[in-house]
């Protein structure tokens, strides 16, 4: 069936260094969303791709979309303490109904 | 995140129970989504329903049960039936972009602990 796959699964830095987490999809995608979840708390919905090879950012966050829109990759620049949590793409499968990747967990040492 | 409700926010079960984890939103969304959550698990759909009184399994379905017989409201029953139900269980609803795509707003979550 359709798969979204997500790497690393973990990931430890140091304060100040960067990010990256990978997804990728067994489908080509019409759209994939990023969500973050932070320790103990719920998932929140960050932003939308849509077009193939777009790139959106949000302050010290930059998001992309492959040119053939089956994978898509969140940056993190000089990471901070406030950035730790777990990190989800998700992609609408056949059904319409998204489907989410394992996600990414950051650790950010101080 | 706003605007969609669970209760309650701990549940304790005892063997053989079977328990009902509430979910209200008050966003006007059409389509509801139950899901569960295992320690450093990505999360897994367990029902859905993208109208009133309709519902479709999700992957995981076996030993819970749903309703949906108003468009705020989309309770979980865990039954007997699911022998592992120890987990954090997540309610979403979702609304359409203008540019297409749906974004699902998720519940706090309900944190269901087997006694």
């Amino acid at each position: 069936g359709q798969q979204v796959m997500q790497i690393p699964q973990y990931q430890h830095v140091q304060e100040g260094e960067d990010f990256t987490t990978y997804c990728n999809s067994s489908t080509t995608l019409s759209n994939i969303q990023w969500y973050k979840q932070r320790p103990g708390g719920h998932p929140v919905f960050l932003i939308q791709l849509v077009k193939s090879g777009e790139v959106k950012k949000q302050k010290r966050l930059t998001f992309q979309f492959g040119e053939a829109k089956k994978n898509s990759s969140l940056h993190i620049t000089a990471t901070q303490t406030t950035d730790v949590g777990t990190y989800f793409c998700a992609g609408p499968g056949n059904t319409g109904k998204l489907i989410f990747g394992q996600g990414t967990t950051l650790q950010v040492k101080p | 995140d706003g605007g969609i409700t669970q209760s309650p926010k701990y549940l304790f079960r005892k063997e053989g129970q079977n328990v009902t984890l509430s979910c209200e939103q008050n966003l006007n969304h059409d389509a509801m989504y139950w899901y569960r959550q295992d320690p450093g698990q990505g999360l897994r759909l367990i029902y859905y329903s993208q109208i009133v009184n309709d519902f479709q399994k999700g992957d995981i379905a076996e030993g819970y049960s749903v309703s949906r017989e108003k468009k705020e409201s989309f309770p979980l029953t865990v039954t007997s039936a699911q022998k592992n139900p120890t987990a954090f269980y997540l309610c979403a609803s979702t609304t359409t972009h203008s540019t297409g795509g749906e974004t699902q707003y998720f519940g706090p979550g309900t944190r269901l602990l087997v006694l």
